[in-house]
């Protein structure tokens, strides 16, 4: 059975970097998608991205400041958002990506969810 | 970038009726279409993936259908346990719509 587990400070001071860490158990994390989404209070589902052996692929509007990495020693991957502010506040999810066509990428498993404030 | 638009916004409805919720791509997205189930405080759920292909372990009164811009998410007859806010993401260029939010009558 897969399962993911979010890790990471629960506060970040503005300008600075977040930084969190999914934790896999059951799944090799040398393929698949694995990907990061957001929900801010009250509001709606967001994609941040993913990293997958042929590369990664991130939100436009995020891009510029979001490095999705993987470490296969640890079967672990991590999200590095950049000089937060107030807005990027949210629930960050892990998640596993699989596809089974080209463009054909669905989230199947999900971590538990991390909430992440940003403040000073 | 494509938009993708839900409708309703929020829908109330009984246990034992039919459920149809809508999502509409600003351009083509041939059938790269899924759909989630999300319930306060958990993360979401796959219920759909590829328009019209059922999760392993979504129950069968779960369906959808579609493909180009205009695809569907139907409920046969809802449970109670279906009552929950649905999501669909376009997989073209990853992005979710932005919820359907489904309360009990």
């Amino acid at each position: 059975q897969v399962q993911l587990q979010e890790s990471g400070p629960g506060l970040v001071k503005p300008s600075e970097t977040l930084s969190l860490t999914c934790s896999v158990s059951g799944a090799s994390i040398s393929s698949y998608y694995w990907s990061w989404s957001r929900q801010p209070p009250g509001k709606g589902l967001e994609w941040i991205g993913y990293f997958h052996n042929s590369g990664t692929n991130y939100n436009p509007s995020l891009k510029s400041r979001v490095t999705i990495s993987v470490d296969t020693s640890k079967n672990q991957f991590s999200l590095k958002l950049s000089s937060v502010t107030a807005a990027d506040t949210a629930v960050y999810f892990c998640a596993r990506g699989s596809s089974h066509g080209y463009y054909y990428y669905y989230m199947d498993v999900w971590g538990k969810g991390t909430t992440v404030t940003v403040s000073s | 970038d494509i938009q993708m638009t839900q409708s309703p916004s929020s829908l109330s409805a009984s246990v034992g009726d039919r459920v149809t919720i809508t999502c509409r791509a600003s351009q083509s997205i041939s059938s790269y279409l899924n759909w989630y189930q999300q319930k306060p405080g958990k993360a979401p759920k796959l219920l759909i993936y590829a328009a019209s292909s059922l999760q392993s372990g979504v129950p069968s009164r779960f369906s959808g259908s579609g493909s180009g811009t205009d695809f569907t998410l139907t409920i046969s007859s809802l449970q109670p346990e279906d009552f929950a806010i649905y999501y669909c993401q376009q997989s073209y260029s990853p992005a979710f719509g932005q919820g359907t939010r489904l309360e009990i009558k």
